[in-house]
């Protein structure tokens, strides 16, 4: 089947330490984005890529690191310097172009404790 | 912010009634979409509207666009309890050449059997 799919589900993270997520989708799709979605709040974007082994900070970057080396694969590590990781992230992707639809995954709930 | 913004911020309402949500936004846009979110999912696109479009149908959804306004309503007809869900508008920017969109905080939707 295609989609994209994200992993774990469910994520708790000590103080201190680094996390990464898991971001495949199978779609051929070139643009993929990271989203922190917090209750009662809307999508913020963290990063986006248009192309492999390029990406762009989004509107809450800090805190936050992505790789792209394959089409296929987004992963995003939330890094110590995050102050405030605990929240549910979605991963998307979507074809080329202004505007087209995204496909999300099912979304990582992170936990810190 | 370059957000769009959905009102109400709930809606509660009995199966069999219709639903209408609407969403304002700030920029001159490409395109305008409304997506679904059921509890601690992912997000699933369901329809796009152009500028040049006015109104759209699919199923028992319908949205208009009045780009003059800058607003889009997403109606529901005939609703189901299967339709509780949070919906979200999302706007694409003219002028861009990136995919990304921007997302309101949501319109979360009851609707009791």
């Amino acid at each position: 089947d295609g989609g994209i799919t994200q992993s774990p589900k469910y994520l708790f993270r000590k103080e201190g330490q680094n996390v990464t997520l898991s971001c495949e989708q199978n779609l051929n799709h070139d643009a993929m984005y990271w989203y922190r979605q917090d209750p009662g709040q809307g999508l913020r974007l963290i990063y986006y890529s248009q192309i492999v082994n390029d990406f762009q900070k989004g509107d809450i970057a800090e805190g936050y690191s992505v790789s792209r080396e394959k089409k296929e694969s987004f992963p995003l590590t939330v890094t110590s310097a995050q102050k405030n990781p605990t929240a549910f992230y979605l991963c998307a992707s979507s074809p080329t172009g202004v505007g087209t639809e995204a496909f999300f995954g099912q979304g990582t709930r992170l936990t810190v404790v | 912010s370059q957000q769009g913004e959905e009102d109400p911020q709930a809606l509660s309402i009995q199966e069999g009634e219709n639903a209408t949500m609407n969403c304002s936004y700030k920029t001159s846009i490409n395109n305008l979409q409304w997506y679904r979110q059921n509890s601690g999912r992912g997000l699933v696109h369901l329809i796009l509207i152009r500028s040049n479009e006015r109104e759209k149908h699919s199923g028992r959804l319908r949205v208009t666009l009045d780009t003059s306004k800058k607003s889009s309503s997403l109606l529901i007809t005939a609703s189901r309890a299967a339709d509780t869900a949070s919906y979200f508008c999302a706007t694409a920017d003219r002028g861009s050449t990136l995919g990304r969109l921007y997302f309101g905080r949501g319109t979360q939707l009851t609707v009791w059997p």
